[in-house]
C-alpha cells in the first residue's frame, strides 16, 4: 500500500515548455486535488476532481490543466510553463467529501522553470 | 470565504520545553480545523483534527490542540519537545461548499529545535 505516489520528484523545465505531473493513490479514494506551496504563502488548492472524469478550478488554476480519466490517477498539465510556476507541487486524496476525512499527501515534485 | 492566520512564522524552543503554535481562523460556520507537520523533503502528514465535541484534540506525536470558539483559535502544544518535532506546522480549515473536502492552509510556522 503505498498511500499517494507523484512523478517526478524533480523537474527543471524552460519557460515554454510543457510537461505534466502524475499523481497516483492506491486507496479508491474518490477526490483527489493538487496544490502548489510557495514559500510563506502555505498551500494553495489548484484544481481538484470530485471523481473520475470530473474537475473543478481551485483557488489559482490559472495556467494549469487537468485530468481525471481513471479513478486512481490525476494528472496536472503545464502547457506553456512559466517561472512564476516555479514550486513544489503536492497532490492529496480523500475517501469521501466530508470537511472530517482526511487528505492524505503525496511526496511533492519540485518544480522550477527557468 | 475561510481564512487561516498563523501568526509566527519561525519559534525556536530547547528541547524538553513545552511548545504552542498559534492559529487563528476566519470561518463563516462550524470550522473543521486541522494541523498538519511537513518534515524537510517530505509531504505532509496529519497531526489532529477537529470537527466537533471535545474542545481538546489529541493527536499523534504527543501533540493536543484546542478549539476555542470565542477567540477563533486552535492552537497546537505539546509538553516536551523533542528534536524530532523541528518541522513546518501547517493550520488549514477544511470546507465542503462546492464539492469536495477542500483545505484552506495558513502560511505555516517552522520550528526549531535547540538541543
Amino acid at each position: 500500500n503505498a498511500g499517494v505516489t507523484q512523478t517526478p520528484k524533480f523537474r527543471v523545465l524552460k519557460t515554454g515548455q510543457s510537461m505534466t505531473l502524475l499523481c497516483a493513490q492506491d486507496m479508491n479514494h474518490e477526490y483527489m486535488y493538487w496544490y502548489r506551496q510557495d514559500p510563506g504563502m502555505g498551500l494553495r488548492l489548484i484544481h481538484y476532481s470530485v471523481g473520475e472524469g470530473t474537475t473543478a478550478k481551485g483557488e489559482v488554476p490559472d495556467g494549469y490543466n487537468v485530468s481525471r480519466l481513471k479513478k486512481q490517477n490525476f494528472l496536472l498539465g503545464l502547457e506553456s510553463a512559466a517561472p512564476s510556476q516555479t514550486s513544489v507541487y503536492f497532490c492529496a486524496s480523500t475517501h469521501g467529501s466530508r470537511s472530517t476525512d482526511t487528505q492524505y499527501f503525496g511526496p511533492g515534485t519540485r518544480l522550477t522553470v527557468l | 470565504a475561510q481564512s487561516v492566520t498563523q501568526p509566527d512564522i519561525h519559534i525556536t524552543v530547547s528541547e524538553g520545553a513545552s511548545l504552542e503554535l498559534r492559529c487563528n481562523y476566519s470561518y463563516g460556520a462550524t470550522p473543521y480545523l486541522f494541523w498538519y507537520v511537513q518534515s524537510p523533503g517530505q509531504g505532509l502528514q496529519l497531526l489532529l483534527k477537529y470537527f466537533s465535541g471535545d474542545t481538546l484534540v489529541q493527536g499523534i506525536k504527543g501533540f493536543e490542540a484546542e478549539f476555542k470558539r470565542s477567540q477563533s483559535s486552535f492552537n497546537l502544544r505539546k509538553p516536551s519537545v523533542h528534536w524530532s518535532d523541528a518541522a513546518e506546522y501547517f493550520c488549514a480549515v477544511g470546507t465542503t461548499a462546492g464539492g469536495g473536502n477542500k483545505l484552506t492552509f495558513g502560511t505555516g510556522t517552522q520550528l526549531k529545535v535547540e538541543l
